[in-house]
């Protein structure tokens, strides 16, 4: 089975300073990747995807990720944090070779400081 | 875009109660999803349907049930609520057919069992 590693739990920016969520997969041919942001007592809002086609991808609201096999790594960024940017953040991975499983990592809780 | 609606954004119980959570979907997903969404134990997967009336256990189905009589609606079941369950649940769809697929999900319905 896949696992999938948020390194933090917690990131803190200022506004209009970058951000960065750090996301590890475990190895898999080709796996899909996707970040997700939830806010307060709301679900899951897809930001982007990474399906195998260009490895830099972009998201909604600024965001974009990079997919780098060799490190098995798929960061979060964003050029520059705005107030609404504050939220949860889930790096999710698909693996075609165990059907219709998503993996989860724990998330990681951006706060945006004035 | 997909929609995914969860027929209650916030549901009180009491114990011992039989709860149903109603989750459709609009886009002719053949997969759909049962989440519980608890602080520090990030998602877990309760059950998933693949087609109408095909359900597998996700990882934590002690205590629940699911029905899916219709393609667009998959229905949670808790046979006898208890406190414990008291949790954020979010339902989700996806196309099987298509591993990049990405989940959509509803915007979740937060049950408070008393």
């Amino acid at each position: 089975a896949q696992s999938v590693t948020q390194l933090d739990s917690h990131v803190s920016v200022s506004e209009g300073t970058p951000v960065l969520l750090r996301c590890n997969y475990s190895s898999s041919y080709s796996p899909s990747l996707f970040w997700y942001v939830q806010h307060p007592n709301k679900g899951l809002q897809l930001l982007l995807k990474y399906t195998s086609a260009a490895t830099l991808v972009k998201g909604i609201n600024g965001f974009e990720a990079e997919f780098k096999k060799s490190e098995t790594s798929f960061h979060l960024t964003k050029p520059s944090a705005h107030m609404s940017d504050a939220a949860e953040y889930f790096c999710v991975v698909s693996d075609p070779d165990t059907g219709n499983q998503f993996y989860f990592g724990t998330g990681t809780s951006l706060t945006v400081i004035p | 875009d997909v929609k995914v609606t969860q027929s209650s954004r916030y549901l009180v119980k009491r114990t011992g109660e039989k709860v149903f959570l109603e989750c459709v979907q609009d886009m002719d997903h053949e997969n759909m999803f049962w989440y519980r969404q608890d602080p520090g134990l990030g998602l877990r997967l309760i059950y998933f349907s693949y087609d109408v009336k095909m359900k597998e256990k996700g990882d934590i189905p002690e205590g629940y049930s699911v029905s899916r009589e219709k393609k667009e609606r998959f229905s949670l079941i808790l046979e006898s609520a208890s406190t414990n369950q008291t949790s954020m649940y979010l339902c989700a769809s996806s196309k099987r057919t298509d591993y990049n697929s990405p989940l959509h999900f509803g915007n979740g319905t937060r049950l408070t069992v008393t």
